[in-house]
């Protein structure tokens, strides 16, 4: 089975300061890593991806995200945060090793972002 | 070009009657997906079809619930004799094929309240 951990449910930090939301991932194959925004009332946005090659993705609105294998993590950076980007974001995981979980994206509980002025 | 779509986009039924959610996913999309978003489950993952193969239901919480898509394109979430638990936002995806690379696009969601 494959699983996804948000350890923080909350992340304060002043604008311009640098961000990081972390994310924790079990699958048993190899692992295609998501981040997605949710903003107040809308759906999720799709940030950035991770499926192979250079561990460091880059992705909208100036996010990027760090996949280490040996730490089975993905967390989710941005080098000067923006009131704007205060939102609700999480981390999600698809298993390639096949199977009726094939489909699905796995979810964390998300984390609240809030970027004070 | 034009995103996921999903009506109606607020639902307010009374525990026992039947509803009936719809999804329009994007043009090309083979892929779609539901979602369901609460406060105390998170998101969780419905049901997802891929073409013509027969639907992946795992995550269908009990037999009230199913769903169909009729052409390849448009698919109704229909729940049955609500209960106050189903109160959630129900969200639909697609994406450009059923392949753990492609990203899925979601629409706006359906708000349901169950009084």
């Amino acid at each position: 089975a494959q699983s996804v951990a948000q350890p923080e449910d909350q992340v304060n930090v002043a604008e311009g300061n640098p961000l990081t939301v972390k994310c924790t991932y079990s699958v048993s194959g190899n692992p295609y890593l998501f981040w997605y925004v949710q903003y107040p009332n809308r759906g999720l946005q799709f940030l950035l991806k991770y499926i192979t090659g250079d561990n460091l993705v880059k992705g909208s609105y100036g996010f990027e995200a760090e996949f280490n294998k040996s730490q089975t993590s993905f967390h989710l950076k941005k080098p000067s945060a923006l009131v704007s980007d205060s939102a609700l974001y999480f981390c999600a995981v698809r298993d390639n090793a096949g199977g009726t979980s094939y489909g699905k994206l796995t979810f964390g509980q998300g984390t609240i972002l809030t970027v004070h002025p | 070009g034009a995103g996921v779509s999903q009506s109606p986009s607020n639902k307010v039924t009374e525990k026992g009657k039947d509803v009936e959610l719809r999804c329009d996913p994007i043009s090309g999309h083979t892929a779609l997906y539901w979602y369901r978003q609460s406060l105390g489950q998170g998101l969780e993952f419905l049901i997802y079809f891929q073409g013509n193969s027969a639907p992946d239901k795992s995550g269908l919480p009990s037999d009230r619930f199913s769903a169909e898509r009729t052409g390849g394109s448009v698919s109704t979430l229909t729940i049955q004799r609500t209960q106050q638990e189903d109160s959630a936002v129900y969200l639909c995806a697609s994406s450009y094929r059923d392949r753990v690379s492609y990203e899925q696009y979601f629409g706006p969601g359906t708000r349901l309240t169950v009084t």
